[in-house]
């Protein structure tokens, strides 16, 4: 079983619509980051966060430590948003080397 | 800031030959990772360096992969023999020195294709 499990695998959504993407995790972590990888291939950091939640722009992430999961949120979707996303959690005490990813969400958004 | 920086963007080689992959991290960052993305396992981290030293190499493949850091600005990815199945995007990421758990920024990556 992976560590760090994503669901839904992938989804499809209507401009406009409000997405969730969320993100579990089976070990103690310090921190986590929701990425984004385009078409294009690139990875860009969307947010690292270790409590609470956090917001820029469209997009929100919360994160509930006791629970052990993360959600990542996007408002009003765009089908520029479509992309995978992906999280990544650094176990609690490990290196910076020991980022366990996820096998990411691919989000497909129409007009 | 130019980013991370990697070369070549993709490569096609035949099964045999050498590869090189360069990174040129963030400057300032003192973290480096070479990552490796295929359809089949998704992201998985091959080594990261930690002020020009490498910390966890667990990652490697095996013998015929290497990675070298010689400078705080540059890295190299070593394939030698390179094989079918090494075909994959490598990703090289940088992080700054503020401890643990720290955000890493990802280069566009380098699209390795052996015949």
């Amino acid at each position: 079983k992976n560590e760090v499990e994503q669901s839904p695998q992938n989804l499809t959504a209507q401009e406009g619509e409000f997405i969730t993407i969320n993100c579990s995790y089976s070990v103690g972590i310090s921190a986590l980051h929701w990425l984004q990888q385009h078409p294009g291939g690139g990875i860009v950091s969307l947010f690292m966060l270790s409590s609470g939640k956090k917001k820029h722009g469209r997009l929100i992430a919360t994160i509930n430590i006791q629970e052990k999961h993360s959600s990542l949120h996007i408002t009003a979707s765009h089908p520029r948003d479509s992309a995978v996303y992906i999280c990544a959690a650094y176990p609690y005490g490990g290196s910076q080397g020991n980022l366990i990813f996820g096998k990411g969400t691919k989000l497909s958004v129409k007009p | 800031d130019a980013g991370v920086i990697q070369s070549p963007r993709h490569e096609v080689t035949e099964m045999g030959q050498e590869v090189t992959l360069r990174c040129k991290p963030i400057s300032g960052h003192n973290s480096l990772f070479w990552y490796r993305q295929t359809m089949m396992r998704g992201l998985e981290l091959l080594i990261y360096f930690n002020n020009n030293v490498p910390i966890d190499d667990s990652g490697m493949p095996e013998d015929r992969f290497s990675a070298k850091m010689p400078n705080a600005s540059f890295s190299t990815l070593k394939i030698q023999p390179s094989e079918p199945r090494d075909s994959a995007v490598y990703f090289c990421a940088s992080s700054p020195p503020l401890g643990g758990g720290n955000e890493q920024y990802f280069g566009p990556g380098t699209r390795l294709t052996v015949t």
